[in-house]
């Protein structure tokens, strides 16, 4: 069964600093990986998505993943954060880009 | 674009009776809907994938007696708690996905509470 695991419930990040959120995932085949960004009172934005080819993808607002099938991770990063960066960050696997499995979420904490 | 609307963005109902949340895309025709509930510091689990015109497919362990859900038209669906009890309580998340376009949109949530 495919699984997504987000080790970090919460992180604190001065503003301007870098950023890196984990996520692992399990998954039998090729999978679909997603990042997406919940903000209060809105809906889940995606930030970025990789099916195939170039492993580092870049994605919106400055964020940019890599995918390393080794180690089974999708590490999203971010080279320098700002204040509206402040959110909840999910990690989601699927076969395609329907029946995806969400990680618990990273709560990301900016400070001045 | 793509943007997914959802209404009521909050509501509270007596146990037993029934609540009737609406899913919108905007802007696009959806033809697959997905619904996910959400409880407190946990993730998004995938409650039912509904195609417009057809049967909702629900996943395992989902009641779809207790969540009916109905995708009448491409810009349109919507989740039914039926005889709602307060372990129903949760948020409510909708998406929506655009033909041709390999990806969710996402609802901003619906909170339900159930007392």
């Amino acid at each position: 069964a495919q699984s997504v695991t987000q080790p970090d419930i919460h992180i604190t990040v001065s503003e301007g600093a870098s950023l890196e959120l984990r996520c692992n995932y399990s998954y039998g085949a090729t999978p679909y990986l997603f990042w997406y960004v919940q903000s209060p009172g809105q809906g889940l934005q995606l930030l970025l998505k990789y099916f195939s080819g170039d492993t580092l993808v870049q994605g919106i607002k400055g964020f940019e993943a890599e995918f390393k099938r080794s180690q089974s991770s999708f590490n999203l990063r971010k080279p320098s954060v700002h204040w509206s960066d402040a959110a909840e960050y999910f990690c989601a696997v699927g076969p395609g880009f329907q029946k995806l499995v969400f990680g618990t979420g990273t709560r990301l904490l900016v400070s001045p | 674009g793509a943007v997914v609307s959802q209404h009521p963005s909050r509501v509270i109902c007596k146990s037993g009776t029934s609540v009737k949340i609406e899913c919108r895309s905007l802007d696009f025709q959806a033809t697959t809907m997905f619904w996910y509930r959400q409880f407190p510091k946990q993730s998004l689990m995938l409650m039912a994938t509904s195609n417009e015109g057809s049967k909702a497919t629900y996943e395992q362990g989902v009641e779809k007696d207790k969540f009916l859900i109905n995708h009448a038209s491409l810009t349109l669906s919507t989740l039914t708690v039926t005889s709602a009890h307060p372990e129903d309580s949760s948020f409510y998340i909708c998406s929506a996905r655009d033909a041709g376009q390999e990806t969710q949109y996402f609802g901003p949530g619906t909170r339900l509470l159930v007392l």
